[in-house]
């Protein structure tokens, strides 16, 4: 069946430029997770989402990046006035059921490599 | 912050032989799981052991788990070029699930 995506793929940006990045989780998945990957490091935990509530918002690094999910499927990553030490590629994660004690696998999608210039 | 550590971070190997990886992390955990990343690809799950477990296999993949020690390592027996790719250990925090990773080893297999 269909995985997670995430669009567009690559973003180049030029530096206090907004952008808007898009996840498309697997249908029923009831948690979603969007994670920031340095270059040569591991990803690292921006926020979560259990259907339309953002339950955790707490590795987001600024104010300048806002995440929804105003439906409870698609969520989108906006990072506004973007500066160079935001690129990174941006992963994002679904999970059937997810939260406290949940331990369920997380799919990801292939990720958007962003790239502020 | 990253939860845990990775040894080697880069590991080079002929096709055929066998492949070690180690990972450490910093606090109890439920399960461990380790993940797979190819050039430009998102992670791929491969196998999740859970705290009362000491060994699992799956294929060619063996991993272990000492939580006395806070380790697990991940073989990868009969190595293929295609297993190239970095490998991450991660463990996920209880209040979300969210998944803590370590900074991955990079494995390299010659034809």
């Amino acid at each position: 069946g269909a995985g997670v995506s995430q669009s567009p793929r690559y973003k180049v940006a030029k530096r206090g430029q907004d952008v808007a990045l898009r996840c498309d989780p697997i249908s029923g998945h009831v948690s979603l997770f969007w994670y920031q990957q340095a270059l040569g490091q591991g990803p690292e935990f921006l926020t979560y989402f259990q259907n339309e509530a953002q339950l955790d918002k707490s590795g987001l690094p600024s104010d300048r990046f806002f995440a929804e999910r105003p439906e409870g499927s698609v969520s989108t990553l906006k990072i506004q006035r973007t500066q160079q030490e935001d690129s990174a590629v941006y992963l994002c994660a679904s999970s059937l059921v997810g939260g406290q004690g949940a331990w369920d696998t997380q799919y990801f999608g292939p990720g958007t490599r962003l790239t502020v210039l | 912050s990253q939860q845990g550590e990775e040894d080697p971070q880069a590991l080079s190997i002929q096709e055929g032989e066998n492949a070690t990886m180690n990972c450490s992390y910093k606090t109890s955990i439920n399960n461990l799981q380790w993940y797979r990343q190819n050039s430009g690809r998102g992670l791929v799950h491969l196998i999740l052991i859970r705290s009362n477990e000491r060994e699992k296999h799956s294929g060619r993949l063996r991993v272990t788990l000492d939580t006395s020690k806070k380790s697990s390592s991940l073989l990868i027996t009969a190595s293929r070029a295609a297993d190239t790719a970095s490998y991450f250990c991660a463990t996920p925090r209880e209040i979300n699930n969210d998944m803590r990773f370590g900074a991955g080893t990079r494995l390299t297999v010659k034809p």
